[in-house]
């Protein structure tokens, strides 16, 4: 099956520093992935698409300079949390798009997520 | 704009059949998907249905579609404790553009075993 891996699973930062967080898809090649963010007892709201070679598409209120996107091979994507503040603090899922022939040819998997604290 | 709703708990009996509901805006959409999410863990793709379908059956997985009322269900047949964990509801928007955009899910339906 399509397995999606993200890097950390869980970090603990002080206020003002930048976290980096790993996005592997490691058995198929994906083209789109997408970055979410969980809130407790609320849904998981999309943050933005990264599209492999090219610049990431932001949802409406989401800081593109906050919240850096790099999607350098078909396989990698990255979420850098510059100047993060305790507000970040947050669960960020990761998912992956993989495309297939057959009846259902388009899904999103998902990676097992990130746990941000921040101090 | 898209919102999806779902009832944030649901406890059922081991053995029973478990009814978790869910209601979306959009008409648009084209697929729509429930997703488990056990504790500690990432997302499972558990099931979806075309939005021109009214019914989708696997195993002990049954998906309802009313698309007049925008209404979804997953029904769960002879729930073992092992289905304990929160189920999203989420809809994919295919715009006029092509390809997929993300999901947009609900908040999520914490599904409770009691023995």
């Amino acid at each position: 099956g399509a397995v999606v891996s993200q890097h950390p699973s869980w970090v603990i930062c002080k206020s003002g520093t930048s976290v980096k967080i790993e996005c592997r898809s490691l058995d198929f090649q994906a083209t789109t992935m997408f970055w979410y963010r969980q809130f407790p007892k609320k849904s998981l709201m999309l943050m933005a698409t990264s599209n492999e070679g090219s610049k990431a598409t932001y949802e409406q209120g989401v800081e593109k300079d906050k919240f850096l996107i790099n999607h350098a091979s078909l396989t990698l994507s990255t979420l850098t949390v510059t100047s993060a503040h305790p507000e970040d603090s947050s669960f960020y899922i990761c998912s992956a798009r993989r495309l297939t022939s057959g009846e259902f040819t388009d899904t999103q998997y998902f990676g097992p997520g990130t746990r941000l604290t921040v101090l | 704009g898209e919102d999806v709703e779902q009832s944030l708990f649901l406890s059922v009996r081991e053995g029973d059949s478990s009814v978790i509901n869910c209601t979306y805006t959009d008409s648009s959409s084209t697929y729509l998907y429930w997703y488990k999410q056990e504790p500690g863990a990432g997302l499972q793709l558990l099931t979806y249905i075309f939005s021109n379908m009214d019914m989708k059956q696997d195993q002990r997985l049954t998906v309802l579609l009313n698309k007049k009322d925008k209404h979804l269900s997953l029904r769960i047949a002879d729930t073992q404790t092992g289905d304990s964990a929160i189920y999203f509801c989420a809809e994919n928007l295919m715009y006029s553009g092509g390809g997929a955009d993300g999901l947009t899910f609900g908040k999520g339906t914490h599904l409770i075993i009691q023995p």
